[in-house]
Order: C-alpha cells, then structure tokens, then sequence
C-alpha cells in the first residue's frame, strides 16, 4: 500500500502564474487535508475534502486558492496569480475515514514564487 | 480556539543527554495528538500518536505523555544522538473534523 503521493515535489512559478498541486492519497482513504508551511513556522490548516465534497475550507485563503478531491484522480490545491508570500511548504495528509483519527502525510510540495 | 505552544523554540545538549519537548494547548477537548519530526527541507515523520483515552505511547527511546486536565504533553527522548537533530512538532486534533493545530516546534540540535 502506497502512502500518500504529492507532486511536483517542487515547483516554481513567477509572479501572476498558476501553480496546481497534486495529491493521491493513501488506497482506501476518502478524507483529505492540505496544511501550509511558512518559512520557518508550523502548518496551518488550510482546507477539508472528502470525495466530491469541500467539507472545511476555513483556513484557506478568499482570493486565488481553490481545491478539489473529484470523484476519480488525486485532490488539486490550485493557487491562481500566485504572489511571493505564496512560497512555502504545502502538505497533503489523509485519512480513512472511519474508524481512524490518524492521518497521514505526503512529502509535501515545495513552491517558491520568483 | 485552539492554540498549541512549543517551548523551547530551540534546544542544544550534549549527545547521550535525556532530554524533555515541551508542547502546551488551551483546549482540553482534543481527540488526538501527535509528535512529528521534520528534518530540514523533508517531509514529516510521525513519530507518536496518542488518543485522547491514552496517558502515553512509547516508541524505542522515545516517550511521549498527554495530561489533558493541564493542557500538556512532553516528548522524552532517551540517550540523545546527532541523528536527533531536527525539528520536532507537535499537533492536536482539536475538532469534529479532525484537522490538527500545530506548534510552531523545537528546532533540536545534539552535539557530538
């Protein structure tokens, strides 16, 4: 059983480009997060999926960011017209769903915005 | 609103010293917490995870103690080697939906 998959591992746009990041989570799991980390920080919650369904999405920014868990592929985290103080750290954990609490991390995707 | 708190922000002993990670949170309604472990520019590795039921969890030379009615859990860490040397993070499942609230972390470092 494959754990949690992200890509790119790491991924550089300019300023005003998109970036899409990618997570397949673990076979079986049907609940998803996406946390961010700041240079030098902790994470931060970022947003709640389960198949089809944003359950969550407090901690994600209004503007430009959007995410997606569709009923068949990986979860998409899409930042629109990113901006430098989008570079950081984006990690994907999931979960089964029933029966469990515990999640589980992907590598997590590195952005830097230039 | 949940809050966790690490102290110290940074840590640097001797190799083969015991040593003690502190992590505080402001809710006792927690589901969950875990202690990760994050080397620079990597992922995380989870390293303990105990249930709100649980008083600790033990993994090899580590220890890891939840006492809800305080708002703390400590990660010990036995016989301490450079291999050691990293960031360690706690988190807590706060919430109905699980999502957990992070520390900021002690950046750990073992001398030689």
């Amino acid at each position: 059983n494959a754990g949690v998959m992200q890509n790119p591992r790491h991924l550089v746009r300019r300023r005003g480009q998109e970036a899409r990041l990618r997570c397949s989570p673990m076979k079986g799991h049907s609940h998803v997060y996406w946390y961010r980390q700041l240079p030098e920080e902790g994470l931060k919650f970022m947003v709640y999926l389960q198949k089809e369904n944003i359950i969550d999405e407090s901690g994600m920014p209004k503007e430009r960011f959007s995410a997606e868990f569709p009923k068949e592929g990986p979860s998409i985290l899409r930042i629109q017209q990113v901006v430098r103080g989008d570079s950081a750290a984006y990690f994907c954990a999931s979960r089964p769903g029933t029966g469990s609490n515990e999640q589980y991390f992907g590598p997590g995707t590195r952005l830097t915005v230039t | 609103k949940q809050e966790v708190t690490q102290i110290p922000a940074a840590l640097s002993v001797p190799e083969g010293e015991n040593l003690v990670l502190n992590c505080s949170f402001t809710d006792s309604a927690i589901y969950n917490l875990q202690w990760f472990r994050q080397d620079p520019g990597k992922g995380l590795t989870s390293l303990l995870l105990i249930q709100s039921s649980q008083r600790e969890q033990t993994s090899g030379r580590l220890n890891a103690s939840l006492d809800k009615s305080s708002g703390r859990s400590t990660l010990y860490i036995a016989a301490s080697q450079p291999g050691d040397s990293a960031t360690y993070l706690c988190a807590a499942g706060p919430g109905s939906n699980y999502q957990l609230i992070w520390g900021a972390g002690t950046k750990l470092i073992i001398k030689p």
